[in-house]
């Protein structure tokens, strides 16, 4: 059963302190994405990877990074987290050359207090 | 830039009837449009795929249908479940930017 996995469901962390947030699938896709998803709006795109070590920002990159070392992986950071990243945080997969048919994962739901 | 409207509202039906889900489009008309579901808690999973040039998709009881003149896309449940209630998220291709609708929360009473 092919599947996109993160590293946890939930998280509590502090303002100031740094996150990181997993993903890995196990479909062999060269495209992965890190979304964010607040109620009332739809999925917003934060950072996008169509390769390892290739990166390109999203609609709001702004506090975060992403890191890609290995292709099954992609890493979302939040370098000092503010109570504004307090959300749910999708990760998702596509096959080469196609955004479409997107392979999502669990999520996991960030409180910054 | 390009918005993707869905009813805010829950749209609530009876079992055995036919859902009915709205998706709206803004300006310039997406490559596709793709249709998916998610229950609470969990991430979106992909139901349906509609491409520009096509008037209608099937999948088993499920319809989309792609109106470029009242851009529009219709999402069609037939036979609903009370296994169905969830939230369909519509969303739009433009080149290689996704659009993603807010949702419509959809309950399926027996």
């Amino acid at each position: 059963d092919v599947k996109v996995t993160q590293s946890s469901r939930y998280l509590v962390k502090r303002t100031g302190e740094k996150v990181f947030l997993e993903c890995v699938q196990d479909m062999d896709h060269e495209n992965m994405f890190w979304y964010r998803q607040d109620p009332g709006l739809g999925l917003r795109l934060i950072y996008f990877s169509y390769d390892v070590k290739m990166k390109e920002k999203g609609d709001i990159p702004e506090g975060y990074s992403v890191s890609r070392e290995k292709k099954e992986r992609f890493s979302l950071i939040l370098e000092s987290a503010s109570t504004n990243q307090t959300s749910m945080y999708l990760c998702a997969s596509s096959p080469q050359g196609s955004y479409n048919e997107q392979f999502f994962g669990p999520g996991t739901r960030l409180t910054v207090l | 830039s390009q918005k993707i409207e869905q009813n805010s509202e829950a749209l609530n039906i009876q079992e055995g009837k036919t859902a009915t889900l709205t998706c709206n489009y803004t300006n310039y008309s997406p490559a596709y449009l793709q249709w998916y579901r998610q229950d609470p808690g969990r991430g979106p999973v992909f139901l349906l795929l509609i491409r520009e040039n096509e008037k209608e998709k099937r999948k088993e009881r499920l319809k989309v249908t792609f109106d470029t003149t009242l851009k529009q896309s219709l999402f069609h449940i037939t036979a609903s479940q009370p296994a169905d209630s969830a939230t369909y998220l519509c969303v739009a291709t433009y080149g290689n930017k996704l659009v993603f609708g807010a949702g419509t929360i959809l309950r399926v009473k027996s």
